[in-house]
Formats: structure tokens, sequence, C-alpha cells
């Protein structure tokens, strides 16, 4: 029962360089999440999902894009890394609007030098 | 737009009883989670109250109150591993940001011996 996995674990990159991170889940579930935590400041919300084919803005959006084209799968991308993205970042799933119980994979360390 | 308020930091000692509060504003509410983390690793699923009143799982129990935008999260018989940061959080089901799931900025227990 993998849940939510989340891949790579740890990157580096350098300034201006663009990477994909990858959440796969296997619950079948609609909504899924990505979120950045930074000391201090709690989980904030980047972009959601209700469902297959759609994306929605959080928090804060700014510097990142998504795509959702299989239900299991949610893509956070970076076009062009900068320091002020270096953060942990967490994808989460949750079954649908009736139900708040999100579960989250392991993390994704990133470090942008 | 959504605001949760938490306290940063909360400490008591082992065997005790500690309350943690949330107050929320959101335009649309669909229900307060908690969540606990502990150092290094993931967010993980507490509790959820949809309606006014006390939920009771164990040791925890989590309590909500509409009308006063105000929840809190009650630990008992407090233990070491108790440890770590408890996180409130509310979906928002109203106009464009249907579906999201917002969390406060946590608080960090400190349980001693």
């Amino acid at each position: 029962n993998a849940g939510v996995t989340q891949t790579p674990k740890f990157r580096v990159l350098k300034t201006g360089q663009s990477m994909t991170l990858l959440c796969a889940q296997d619950m079948n579930h609609e909504y899924m999440y990505w979120y950045r935590q930074d000391p201090g400041m709690g989980l904030r919300l980047i972009h959601y999902s209700v469902g297959e084919g759609t994306t929605a803005k959080g928090e804060v959006p700014d510097g990142y894009n998504v795509s959702r084209l299989k239900k299991q799968n949610f893509l956070l991308g970076l076009e062009s890394a900068a320091p002020s993205q270096t953060s942990v970042y967490f994808c989460a799933s949750s079954p649908h609007r009736m139900n708040t119980e999100a579960f989250f994979g392991q993390g994704t360390r990133l470090t942008v030098v | 737009g959504q605001s949760l308020e938490q306290p940063s930091e909360v400490t008591a000692v082992e065997g005790a009883i500690v309350q943690i509060n949330c107050t929320y504003q959101t335009s649309g509410f669909y229900g307060l989670s908690w969540y606990q983390q502990h150092d290094g690793g993931a967010p993980t699923f507490l509790s959820y109250n949809a309606l006014d009143g006390l939920e009771e799982t164990g040791r925890f129990s989590s309590f909500l109150s509409r009308s006063d935008s105000y929840g809190y999260l009650l630990l008992q018989e407090l233990q070491m591993k108790d440890s770590a940061s408890y996180f409130c959080a509310v979906r928002d089901d109203y106009g464009g940001s249907q579906g999201n799931l917002i969390f406060g900025k946590g608080t960090k227990l400190s349980v001693k011996p």
C-alpha cells in the first residue's frame, strides 16, 4: 500500500535551472495538493486540483506550474528556480469534497543555490 | 480569503493535559481538521469536525464552535512521543477557491519529563 509517493526525495538545483516534482497516489483520490513548508511558516498551498484535467492556484502560486493529466499524478514544475524556492515540498491527496482527511507524501527537500 | 491563527509554541509535562486553540476566517467553511507532524516527517491526519461539539479519539479530542469560528485540540495523558507540531486546517468550499485545504502555521508542542 504505497499511498502518496513523491519523487525525488532530495534535489539541489542551480539558480535558473528547471525541474519537475512528481506526485503519484494509488488511492483513486479526486483532490490533490502541493504545499511548501518553510520554518515558522507552516504549510502553504501552492496549487491544487479537484479532478483530472483541472488545476487551481493556492496561496503562493508564483514561480510554479502544475499539471494533472492523469487522475493519479500531480506534477509541480519550476521553470526557473530561485533561491527563494528552497523549501520542503509536500504533496497530498484526499478522497472528495466531503472528506478533509488528506494523505501526505514523505516530502521533497529542494535546495536552490 | 482564509486565515487561521494558532499559538506558535506550547510546553507541558508528561501526563498533563494540553489544549491547542485555533481561530479561523474563511468565506465558505467545510470543517476543521487537525494534523500532527514530527520533526523530519510528513503531516498525518488526527481528527475532523464538521459540526459543533467534541470529537474524541483515544487520548485526543477536538472541539468546534462554528458560531465563534473557533476550535481546539485537546491532548490528554501527554507522552514524550506527543512532542510534535500540530496544525489546524480548513477547507474552503466557496466560489473560486472551492476545494482548497489551508493550514495554520502550526503549534510546536514540547513535552517535558
